[in-house]
């Protein structure tokens, strides 16, 4: 089935390591690749998009994602995480065979230790 | 501000009452949609909108109607709540063209 994967429900960083999470998606052609972070209680912010072109792409807050084409895979990174990232985010897709619609991933709960 | 309105933000209905959930844009958006989130789900489409007066299901619309009367405005009906649709419901809204969507900040229903 189509569909957006990201197999970390729960990851836990200490403050000042470096953090990568994952996100692969299963679409015929490559869709359009969003992040987004929640703070509790909270909407959805942008932290950074992909369309095409350099496949690693620069977002806010210190975050950057890069687009593996043979992977089908669009991680996220931060090589200093601090306390105020945690944070739920979530990986996103518009595909290409239903351009309309943006396409969720299950979402990555981050837990910040001191 | 510029952005996209939910109202309300929090509500506690009884199984079987009805209610709308009211979103508006001031952004002349052609495009606007209906999310719910779900612990562990991620948010899932119930309802989508690509113009004013034309509407769409998403993965999830059983149990939801919605009315694009407006440009401005995308309403979420529940004809009879159901415990099942405790959930936290978010509107966005997007231009033609432009990849970018806006979110609101979200409604907290609970259905008892």
């Amino acid at each position: 089935a189509q569909s957006v994967t990201q197999p970390d429900i729960h990851i836990t960083v200490s403050e000042g390591a470096s953090l990568e999470l994952r996100c692969n998606y299963s679409y015929g052609a490559t869709p359009y690749l969003f992040w987004y972070v929640q703070s509790p209680g909270q909407g959805l912010q942008l932290l950074l998009k992909y369309f095409s072109g350099d496949t690693l792409v620069q977002g806010i807050k210190g975050f950057e994602a890069e687009f593996k084409r043979s992977q089908s895979s669009f991680n996220l990174r931060k090589p200093s995480v601090h306390w105020s990232d945690a944070a739920e985010y979530f990986c996103a897709v518009v595909p290409m065979e239903y351009g309309n619609k943006l396409v969720f991933g299950a979402g990555t709960i981050l837990r910040v230790k001191s | 501000n510029a952005g996209v309105t939910q109202t309300p933000k929090f509500r506690v209905l009884k199984t079987g009452q009805s209610m709308t959930l009211l979103c508006a844009q001031d952004m002349n958006h052609e495009y606007m949609y209906w999310y719910r989130q779900d612990p562990g789900m991620g948010l899932r489409l119930i309802h989508y909108s690509v113009g004013e007066g034309t509407t769409a299901k998403g993965e999830v619309p059983d149990g939801y109607n919605v009315s694009r009367l407006k440009k401005q405005n995308f309403l979420l009906g529940l004809e009879s709540a159901a415990p099942s649709q405790t959930s936290v419901y978010f509107c966005a809204s997007r231009r033609t063209g432009d990849d970018g969507y806006t979110f609101g900040s979200g409604t907290r229903l609970t259905v008892v």
